[in-house]
């Protein structure tokens, strides 16, 4: 799996966007880059994943550059329950069955 | 729709008891795992299984067994428990390696 780069912590504001970015400079052509994220106490949960094209969910928007090399989630309209750990993870299909989260991203949601 | 289901939710252990951590999905996915996630660390892979009669373990397997003999269950045997398997215990599912994973509330373990 490729490594990823994500930033320690970030703060947003409650209603705003929250954007969240991620650096994956080694990612190879047949690698997708997922995010999940992890609610204090909580299991992680799943939020989306693409290959090249962007995505959008109910959840949330993966915008991946044109290189592939970075991605960023975007939170159209935190709350307070958007406090969490998010995890950015790039893995092929079929590269075994381990999901690397890493230290993640600690996103503070304020009022 | 359950999803998956991770029982129970707190246990203390004393150093050298044994226990089973119960986990079920009802979703008929494939492929099941256990991870374990230590105070501000990501989570490690302990076992997984790609099916029923199939297991394999992954990074951190040592003083765990595990076992499938049904799609719905996938329980985690601590054999003999040390303070070192102190830790908050994840279950998932999913139905193959592309798709997303499910994950359990977790099972927090303290071994004194």
């Amino acid at each position: 799996d490729a490594k990823t780069t994500q930033p320690t912590s970030m703060d947003c504001a409650e209603g705003r966007a929250a954007n969240l970015p991620c650096n994956h400079s080694t990612i190879s052509g047949n690698e997708y880059v997922y995010w999940y994220r992890q609610i204090h106490s909580q299991g992680p949960q799943y939020i989306i994943h693409g290959l090249k094209n962007n995505e959008t969910n109910e959840m949330a928007s993966l915008i991946i550059t044109e290189d592939r090399k970075s991605s960023t989630l975007i939170l159209p309209h935190a709350t307070l329950r958007d406090t969490a750990v998010y995890y950015c993870i790039v893995r092929a299909l079929n590269s075994g069955y381990a999901l690397n989260f890493g230290k993640g991203t600690s996103l503070l949601v304020t009022p | 729709n359950a999803g998956v289901t991770q029982t129970p939710k707190f246990q203390v252990l004393k150093t050298g008891q044994s226990m089973t951590l119960q986990c079920a999905q009802d979703m008929n996915h494939e492929y099941m795992s256990w991870y374990r996630q230590d105070p501000g660390m990501g989570l490690r892979l302990i076992h997984y299984s790609v099916g029923a009669g199939i297991t394999d373990q992954g990074e951190v397997p040592n003083g765990y067994n595990v076992s499938r003999s049904t799609t719905e269950d996938f329980p985690l045997r601590l054999l003999s428990a040390a303070p070192s398997q102190t830790s908050v215990y994840f279950c998932a599912s999913r139905p193959s390696l592309g798709t997303e994973a499910f994950f359990g509330q977790g099972t927090r373990l303290t071994v004194v």
